[in-house]
């Protein structure tokens, strides 16, 4: 079983739309955890950490479930732009960085 | 400007040859970072090393070699029992508020 596990995507939605998407982890002594994007065939940019209590950045809301090893990012209001890969990261105990597979998001006009 | 620097951006092996990808940072981290990423897939750790002569496998390190002699570098050894090499290589390292730094990387190509 792979340490973080994504939904496989792809998402095609109409711009406006709310799109989520959902990460599990297999370690529960990992210790934190973030939403990176990545643009085609560029490194991957933090979008945002993601905190017990759940974290807003603008339309961007990320949130942890501890106790079923769950993190989820909800996007409102998509733009055009917002079209990239969505990449789960986990830090382990030893401070591992541990990557889901990706979830591709396309915005259409 | 700090930051990674990885070398080369383009990379061919011969069969048979080991061949090696540079990773440099001027960012005074200590935690660096290997990932190996094939079209289409996430992200997949080779190897990390916390500190100076110091370091772990990650997920798929058979085939490769890395180390970590001093702080700036972390240059990883592609060898010849990794029998599908060709892929898209990161480098990274981990700043304040667990960030990862990444260079542009190095796509390695077999001929």
């Amino acid at each position: 079983r792979k340490e973080v596990e994504q939904d496989p995507g792809p998402f095609n939605v109409p711009e406006g739309a709310t799109v989520a998407f959902n990460c599990t982890y297999s370690n529960s002594a990992s210790q934190s955890f973030f939403w990176y994007r990545q643009d085609c065939r560029k490194e991957p940019k933090l979008l945002m950490s993601v905190y017990s209590s759940g974290n807003e950045d603008g339309r961007f809301t990320a949130q942890l479930n501890r106790a079923s090893q769950y993190i989820s990012l909800l996007i409102r209001d998509s733009k055009l732009s917002d079209s990239a890969t969505y990449l789960c990261v986990v830090r382990g105990g030893r401070n591992d960085m541990r990557f889901g597979a990706g979830t591709r998001l396309t915005v259409k006009p | 400007d700090g930051g990674i620097t990885q070398s080369p951006k383009y990379l061919f092996r011969k069969e048979g040859q080991n061949v090696t990808l540079s990773c440099e940072q001027n960012l005074n981290h200590d935690a660096m970072y290997w990932y190996r990423q094939d079209p289409g897939q996430g992200l997949r750790l080779i190897y990390y090393s916390q500190i100076v002569n110091d370091f772990q496998k990650g997920d798929i390190a058979e085939g490769y070699s890395v180390s970590r002699e001093k702080k700036e570098s972390f240059p990883l050894t592609v060898t010849s029992a990794q029998k599908n090499p060709t892929a898209f290589y990161l480098c990274a390292s981990i700043g304040g508020r667990e960030k990862l730094f990444f260079g542009s990387g190095t796509q390695l190509s077999v001929l």
